[in-house]
């Protein structure tokens, strides 16, 4: 798990915080990835990045807002969350896209709550 | 529709037993399938994937999959299960969304050894 850390572990917000999310690899990846994991459903990708271009974004709500400065890290701001969006949100990285190389490694997550 | 389906939420195996863990999948031309692994609090670890070639995948911590393209299944195995590989299994299939390949996962199985 430490080729993709993510920052912080935890964190609790009320509805009208800003706040943001932290993704780091250490792997030489050119592409990199949010998904959000609730409980009882599969995980969902949210977006994805490649070489700090935005190649997908699977109508997630403007209230999400993603960034990669470099391709070796990524973050997502949030702004006026709902209680549902409390989830484990968990970062991964990959060498590229192409079906041989895109072989996904995830950091531990960032478990979100929001009250 | 494209697809990924794990048809227990959990399986329970006693130690030094064999364990499978099933998966079957639905999508248009060859598929690319993974297994991850979560331990609780923790990201998806890669366990194994199937891109082409040998039916018999093997993975890491002892795990094989086996790819069965007439029955559509990816059944995760191991000879003998230990104590510590009780966790929640992911299924995943590689699809196209435009030029960027994305995963689809199944809603995971909960793996439970006991002594």
């Amino acid at each position: 798990e430490t080729g993709v850390t993510q920052t912080p572990r935890h964190l609790v917000m009320g509805m009208t915080n800003k706040k943001s999310l932290k993704c780091e690899q250490h792997l030489g990846h050119n592409a990199m990835y949010w998904y959000k994991q609730s409980a009882k459903k599969p995980l969902e990708l949210m977006f994805v990045y490649s070489l700090e271009e935005r190649v997908e974004n699977n109508s997630v709500p403007s209230r999400f807002s993603p960034e990669c400065p470099n391709s070796s890290h990524l973050f997502l701001h949030l702004h006026t969350l709902q209680p549902e969006d409390s989830a484990l949100y968990l970062c991964a990285s990959s060498q590229d896209l192409d079906g041989t190389t895109d072989t996904q490694y995830f950091g531990p997550g960032t478990r979100l709550t929001v009250l | 529709a494209q697809s990924v389906a794990q048809p227990e939420d959990q399986v329970n195996v006693a130690e030094g037993n064999p364990l499978t863990v099933k998966c079957t999948y639905s999508v248009s031309g060859n598929p690319y399938l993974f297994w991850y692994v979560q331990y609780p609090n923790r990201g998806l670890q890669f366990l194994l994937k199937y891109i082409t070639g040998d039916n018999l995948v093997k993975g890491s911590y002892g795990f094989e999959a086996e790819f069965n393209k007439s029955q559509t299944s990816f059944h995760l195995k191991k000879p003998s299960a230990l104590v510590s590989d009780s966790a929640l299994y992911f299924c995943a299939v590689r699809v196209l969304s435009g030029n960027t390949g994305k995963l689809i996962f199944g809603q995971g199985t909960t793996l439970q050894v006991k002594p």
